[in-house]
Formats: structure tokens, C-alpha cells, sequence
């Protein structure tokens, strides 16, 4: 049962324009939900987060909205650069005190110079 | 402020043998996490301690095992190794003191079974 989706499997966007990378969740429990950046054969980068309490957190060039209703989050980078190339997972975490974490497959965003 | 940090980076071992790996979490950190990573299952929690304690487990046999020390580095124990235990295996560290806290990786081990 995947409780964490990221239905895209990869995504390629022009330098300069704005990326959006989506994330749906199933469980209702969630209440913490993280973006992480991976290169290959590297530990995953945390770049920005948002709790339930929010619909929305900036960050720089990232920006996490959340939908709660909808159970979906999504990231946006703007503007997009070359080394913004490489895996995104979305994960989400359950009340605090549970520390595990419940990642999507990730998407592969290929930044097009 | 040092980041995680795992040792080995990587390993190679045969089937039936156990494996030891370290993670030294961020100085002041005291939650270890433990994930593992694979091409068909994606990212997938192990284990976390805190305060020398397990404190949540996932879904994996008991062949997967760990521990914390008292200075918060943990290990983890993976014994009678099986092909499909080939992964990347990532430990990351929080302060597990508010409720916005986050989770910090290190470059993970990756461990071939052969």
C-alpha cells in the first residue's frame, strides 16, 4: 500500500522557468510532510518542509504548498537552474514522537538549458 | 556544525555472512533513523532509536537489527545476508525536541551481496 505517490515519474523544465513536482498522500494521520533532494549514490538533502498547521512555506526559490483536503502537496522552484537536475522524494511523517518516515517514489526533474 | 556521517561508504560481502554498519549522527542529535533503498522498493524505514531505545521498527525480518550507544551513534547489524539485501542503506539523525523537526541524511553504505 503506497501511502506516499508521486505520480510522475520524471519531468523536464526549461532554465528559468518554474518547476512543479506533486505529491499525493492517502493516510490522515500525516501531519509533517518533507522534500528531499538525491543524487545517485548520495544520502537524500532535505530542502524545505511544511506542517498540517499551514497550506503553505517558502523557502528561497522553494515553495511547498499543502492541500489537506485533497491530501496533496506539491514543490516549486522558480526560477529553475542546472543544478536543480536530480530525484525528488516527498515524505511525510505521522504525529510527533513517530519518527519514521513514509517516502514517495520520486520524480526525476531534468533541468533543460 | 559536522553532518551525518556512515562508515563504510561502501561494502561488498557474500551471501550468508553478516554485515555491521556505523552511523554518527549530528553533534546534539539524538534520533537515529535507519532506511533502506533499492531500486524496486524505493526508501524504506529500518529502525529509529532514541535515548539508546528503539522506538519504532519497520517491516523487516529480524535478521535486520541495531543499536545506540550512549554518545547517540548507532549500528546497524544485517546477519545471514541474502542477495536481495544489495541496497543503499541510509541513516539519518534529528533532535526529535519540536515538532517541526527534521530529519538529516548521511551519504549512506552501499552494500553489495554477492
Amino acid at each position: 500500500d503506497q501511502q506516499v505517490k508521486q505520480n510522475s515519474p520524471s519531468l523536464s523544465v526549461q532554465e528559468g522557468r518554474i518547476s512543479i513536482l506533486n505529491c499525493d498522500y492517502t493516510n490522515s494521520m500525516f501531519d509533517y510532510f518533507l522534500w528531499y533532494k538525491k543524487y545517485p549514490a548520495e544520502g537524500p538533502t532535505f530542502l524545505i518542509s511544511i506542517s498540517s498547521i499551514k497550506d503553505k512555506n517558502e523557502d528561497g526559490r522553494f515553495t511547498v504548498f499543502l492541500n489537506k483536503s485533497a491530501k496533496h502537496l506539491s514543490l516549486h522552484i522558480v526560477p529553475s537552474q542546472p543544478g536543480d537536475s536530480a530525484v525528488y522524494f516527498c515524505a511525510a511523517r505521522e504525529n510527533f514522537g513517530n519518527e519514521k518516515l513514509t517516502f514517495g517514489t520520486g520524480t526525476r526533474l531534468t533541468i533543460i538549458p | 556544525k559536522a553532518g551525518v556521517t556512515q562508515t563504510p561508504r561502501y561494502l561488498i560481502k557474500t551471501r550468508g555472512q553478516q554485515v555491521t554498519l556505523s552511523c554518527s549522527p549530528i553533534s546534539g542529535h539524538r534520533s537515529v533513523s535507519w532506511y533502506q533503498q533499492t531500486p524496486g522498493q524505493g526508501l524504506q524505514f529500518l529502525f529509529e532509536y532514541f535515548s539508546e531505545t528503539q522506538r519504532n521498527k519497520g517491516n523487516f525480518p529480524g535478521r535486520f537489527s541495531g543499536r545506540q550507544f550512549s554518545n547517540s551513534r548507532s549500528e546497524m547489524n544485517v546477519s545471514t545476508l541474502e542477495l536481495g539485501d544489495s541496497a543503499l542503506y541510509l541513516c539519518a539523525s534529528s533532535s526529535r525536541s519540536a515538532q517541526a523537526d527534521t530529519q538529516y541524511f548521511g551519504p549512506g553504505t552501499r552494500l553489495t551481496v554477492l
